[in-house]
């Protein structure tokens, strides 16, 4: 079965810095994705980025950019220029397609705080 | 084009009463996901369906808990004589198809508290 570790329960950094969240995954499948969800106090879950397991070139969605080590099955998330929109919970997810079924599997969430 | 619609947002029930949670797809999805939370944890697979079909329901409680998706109308998610263990958020999430490329969209989910 495949387990999704997040080490890191809380952070906080100030409004403008650089933040690094962590993600360590455990799986012997070699073709996956990886996903980083944002959840904001309205509880929606927002997706962030996404990875798949076949492309070496690292994710990057504007200030958002994820450090992938598929060896290491490593995948953390760098958020630049942090914004107070930015304060929520993120989820560092894995999902493997069996039999149709896109079955995400979280990890326990760090919460995020960035302070003005 | 309207997002998943969930409802109620937030459901209140006494133990030993039953629960209902109603997911209405993204228009044009067909492929139906519930995922719970509980407090200060990440979202665990319940079970998915497709319409008129449960596909995979390797998540889900074996008792009490039961999902459906019909031709017509929402997918619910119900839960009989709930108890307090069963307090959490519990999210529908939907997708066209289940190529690669189409990435699941959430609802905001219900939060049922069993008091």
């Amino acid at each position: 079965a495949q387990t999704v570790t997040q080490s890191q329960p809380e952070m906080s950094v100030q409004e403008a810095e650089t933040v690094t969240l962590s993600c360590t995954y455990d799986t012997s499948e070699s073709n996956y994705y990886l996903f980083w969800y944002k959840q904001p106090p309205s509880r929606q879950m927002i997706l962030v980025i996404r990875q798949e397991a076949y492309k070496q070139q690292n994710a990057t969605e504007n200030r958002f950019s994820v450090n992938f080590q598929k060896a290491a099955k490593s995948f953390s998330l760098k958020i630049s220029d942090s914004q107070l929109g930015d304060t929520a919970m993120y989820f560092c997810a894995f999902m493997k397609l069996f039999q149709g079924a896109q079955k995400l599997v979280f990890g326990q969430g760090t919460r995020l705080t960035i302070n003005p | 084009n309207a997002g998943v619609m969930q409802n109620p947002r937030h459901l209140v029930r006494r133990r030993g009463q039953e629960a209902r949670l109603r997911c209405s797809p993204m228009k044009g999805h067909s492929h139906v996901y519930w995922y719970r939370q509980l407090p200060e944890e990440g979202l665990k697979f319940m079970v998915y369906l497709q319409k008129e079909n449960i596909i995979d329901e390797s998540g889900m409680p074996k008792e009490r808990f039961s999902a459906e998706f019909p031709k017509e109308g929402p997918s619910i998610l119900r839960i009989q004589q709930v108890v307090r263990g069963d307090s959490a958020a519990y999210f529908c999430a939907s997708s066209p198809t289940t190529e690669n490329n189409s990435p699941l969209h959430f609802g905001n989910g219900t939060r049922l508290t069993v008091t």
